[in-house]
């Protein structure tokens, strides 16, 4: 699996937007770009992923460039319960994968 | 709610001693992933079985096993317990376990050895 590089933490205030990147640059041309969130010690959630095209949920948007070698998360609308460690990884979609999962950002929204 | 049953959520024993944590996963998933977080390593992949055989494995110590049985509930065994071992263990499942899908996990076990 590519590895990814993500900053170690980023601040957010309440209600504006949290812009999370991640670089994938190793990424290969079968593998899809997973984000997950673990609040504070609870099990980790998944957010959204993606393969080539810019995906959007009820939680968040995920913008991949076009040489897939980077991705934004977009939460459009942080409150203080997005106060959590976020975690990109990068997944075959084929075979039995597991979910390896890094060191993540750590986003604080502040009110 | 994820779905993911774990049972106990907290436990504490003595070193040398022996656990084994339950997961039932979600209504119809056939995957179950064991991971263990602890302080200073993040989360950390196990194991990983589907429809009862293992299909992956990652650092899971010796002293550990795990199995999946028929109604597809899993259990993770942690023996000869060390200090080290206490951590948070997640168990997560998803509908298959190959391809493009995404794990959904239970709220975990805090286990304390002391």
């Amino acid at each position: 699996d590519a590895k990814t590089t993500q900053p170690p933490s980023m601040d957010c205030a309440e209600g504006r937007a949290a812009n999370l990147p991640c670089n994938h640059s190793t990424i290969s041309g079968n593998e899809y770009v997973y984000w997950y969130r673990q609040i504070h010690s609870q099990g980790p959630q998944y957010i959204i992923h993606g393969l080539k095209n810019n995906e959007t949920n009820e939680m968040a948007s995920l913008i991949i460039t076009e040489d897939r070698k980077s991705s934004t998360l977009i939460l459009p609308h942080a409150t203080l319960r997005d106060t959590a460690v976020y975690y990109c990884i990068v997944r075959v979609a084929a075979g039995f994968q597991k979910l390896v999962f890094g060191t993540g950002t750590r986003l604080l929204v502040s009110p | 709610d994820s779905g993911v049953t774990q049972t106990p959520k907290h436990l504490i024993t003595a070193t040398g001693q022996r656990v084994t944590l339950r997961c039932s996963p979600r209504s119809g998933d056939l995957s179950v992933y064991w991971y263990q977080q602890s302080l200073d390593q993040g989360l950390q992949f196990l194991i990983q079985y589907y429809n009862g055989e293992e299909r992956a494995k990652g650092n899971i110590l010796e002293r550990f096993s795990a199995q999946q049985f028929p109604d597809l509930h899993s259990e993770l065994n942690l023996s000869s317990l060390e200090l080290g071992d206490s951590a948070l263990y997640f168990c997560a499942s998803s509908p298959i376990g190959e391809g493009n899908t995404e794990a959904f996990f239970g709220q975990g076990t805090r286990l304390t050895v002391v």
